[in-house]
């Protein structure tokens, strides 16, 4: 088993819909869980930063942590063309090395 | 804004060949990272370091190798390139546990 799982996609939804992206895991001991955006042909950039549970907003993004069912969501308002793209969780065990253990990653088109 | 720079954004060699990649940050980061990433298998860790000289292994290293020589540059080295070591390479510094990405390096051994 993976210690994070996330559905590869892809995922194709209409213009102005709500989406939303999910990571399970099995590693109780993460603590910092992480967003990562990638367009095609590009490397990932930082989208989304969170702590332990709760939420994280952040204009069209809400980044939400349950760590009692290991799950994380990445949910975008609103979804533009500009959205598509693969989309990564990651996370870290802080007792550890300081290395990420990333999701497979989502391919998500917001259809205009 | 953080900056990471990769040598090449694509790469054509043959198998056989010594292949450099080289990733250069600019924010003074300990921590830097190598991966490869490929369809279907996400983001797979090759090596890594935290700090000059130092480099640890990461899930794959096998058929490459490292240096850090200086705090702001890594470079991958493939010995002698493989077919199966087709692939886009990413390089990534670390703040805390934010890793920031460089633009990848597609590279093609034939």
């Amino acid at each position: 088993q993976k210690e994070v799982e996330q559905d590869p996609g892809p995922l194709s939804v209409p213009e102005g819909a709500i989406v939303s992206l999910n990571c399970t895991y099995s590693n109780s001991a993460f603590q910092y869980f992480m967003w990562y955006r990638q367009y095609s042909r590009k490397g990932p950039e930082l989208l989304m930063y969170t702590y332990s549970s709760g939420n994280k907003e952040d204009g069209r993004f809400t980044a939400q942590v349950d760590k009692s069912s290991k799950y994380i969501s990445l949910f975008i308002r609103d979804s533009q063309p500009s959205d598509s793209a693969t989309y990564l969780c990651a996370m870290n065990d802080p007792r550890g090395a300081q290395k990420l253990v990333f999701g497979q990653g989502t391919r998500l088109t917001i259809n205009p | 804004d953080v900056k990471v720079t990769q040598s090449s954004r694509y790469l054509v060699k043959r198998t056989g060949e010594k292949v450099f990649l080289e990733c250069v940050q600019d924010m003074d980061h300990e921590n830097m990272f190598w991966y490869r990433q490929d369809p279907g298998l996400g983001l797979r860790l090759i090596y890594f370091s935290y700090d000059v000289k130092m480099k640890e292994k990461g899930d794959i290293p096998e058929g490459y190798s490292v240096s850090r020589e200086k705090k702001e540059r890594f470079s991958l080295i493939l010995e002698s390139a493989s077919t199966n070591q087709t692939s886009m390479y990413l390089c990534a510094c670390q703040n805390l546990y934010e890793q920031y990405f460089g633009p990848g390096t597609r590279l093609t051994v034939t």
